[in-house]
C-alpha cells in the first residue's frame, strides 16, 4: 500500500540556520513526489517535485530535496531559514495517474525563531 | 494569468441547510478535486473529476456531492450541513495528460462553519 509519513509535526529553527523537514514514503513502484507549502490562510503552493529525473531537486525560495530510493525518503532542506519560511509543509506522493492515488502527508509546521 | 478561485471565502450556515461552494479554474485542466483540511488529518479527498460529466467519490464523500457541467467549474454541495462538516475546503486542478508527474494547483480555500 502507498503511504507517506512526515516524521515531525512541528519543527522550530532559528533564522539563518538550516532547515530539515523529513518525509518517508512507502510504495511498491517508483512514485512521483512533491513538496507543497501552505502559508496561513492560503492555499497550497508547489515548492518542488521529483519525477524520476535528477534525484536532487531544486525548488523555489532556496529549498531543495533529495530522493533516496534506498531509504525511501524525500527530505526537504534549506541552508538558511528566513522568517518568511514559517508555514505548513506537506509531502505528497502520487502513484499512477489516478486522482485517488495522491497521498498527502499530515504536514509539518515550521516555526522560525528570530 | 491562469488561476483557480473559490467562493465564498468564508461561510457560516446552520445544521440541515444545503450549502454550495464554488470552484472555478482558468487553467483548462480536466482533473479537478475537492479536499477538506482538518487539524490532525491533513488534506482528505472528498470528490474528484476527470472531465465534463465525470465525478468520482474520494475518501470522505458521505454528505457531499459534485457536478461537472463544464471544464472550468466543480461546485461542491453539502446536501444537509452537519457540524462535523465544519472545515476548510480546498479545490484543486491538474493537467490530465501524464498526470503522475503533474502538480496540483490549489485555490485559496473556503472556511465553512456549521452551527
Amino acid at each position: 500500500a502507498q503511504s507517506v509519513t512526515q516524521l515531525d509535526s512541528h519543527v522550530s529553527v532559528s533564522e539563518g540556520t538550516p532547515v530539515l523537514l523529513r518525509c518517508n514514503y512507502s510504495s511498491s513502484y517508483s512514485p512521483s513526489l512533491f513538496w507543497y507549502v501552505q502559508h496561513p490562510n492560503k492555499g497550497l503552493q508547489l515548492l518542488l517535485k521529483y519525477t524520476s529525473a535528477a534525484t536532487l531537486v531544486k525548488g523555489i525560495n532556496g529549498f531543495e530535496a533529495e530522493f533516496k530510493k534506498s531509504e525511501t525518503s524525500f527530505h526537504l532542506t534549506k541552508p538558511s531559514a528566513h522568517m518568511s519560511d514559517a508555514a505548513e509543509y506537506f509531502c505528497v506522493v502520487t502513484l499512477y495517474s489516478s486522482a485517488s492515488k495522491i497521498i498527502f502527508g499530515s504536514g509539518t509546521r515550521l516555526s522560525i525563531r528570530p | 494569468d491562469a488561476e483557480i478561485t473559490q467562493s465564498p471565502r468564508h461561510k457560516i450556515t446552520e445544521t440541515g441547510r444545503q450549502v454550495t461552494l464554488a470552484c472555478h479554474q482558468t487553467w483548462n485542466h480536466n482533473n479537478m478535486f475537492w479536499y477538506r483540511q482538518d487539524l490532525g488529518h491533513g488534506l482528505r479527498l472528498i470528490h474528484y473529476s476527470y472531465g465534463v460529466h465525470d465525478t468520482n467519490k474520494g475518501e470522505v464523500s458521505d454528505g457531499y456531492s459534485v457536478s461537472r457541467s463544464n471544464t472550468e467549474d466543480l461546485p461542491l454541495t453539502l446536501e444537509s450541513a452537519a457540524s462535523s462538516q465544519t472545515s476548510v475546503y480546498f479545490c484543486a486542478s491538474r493537467e490530465l495528460r501524464d498526470t503522475t508527474y503533474n502538480e496540483q494547483f490549489f485555490g485559496p480555500g473556503t472556511r465553512l462553519t456549521v452551527l
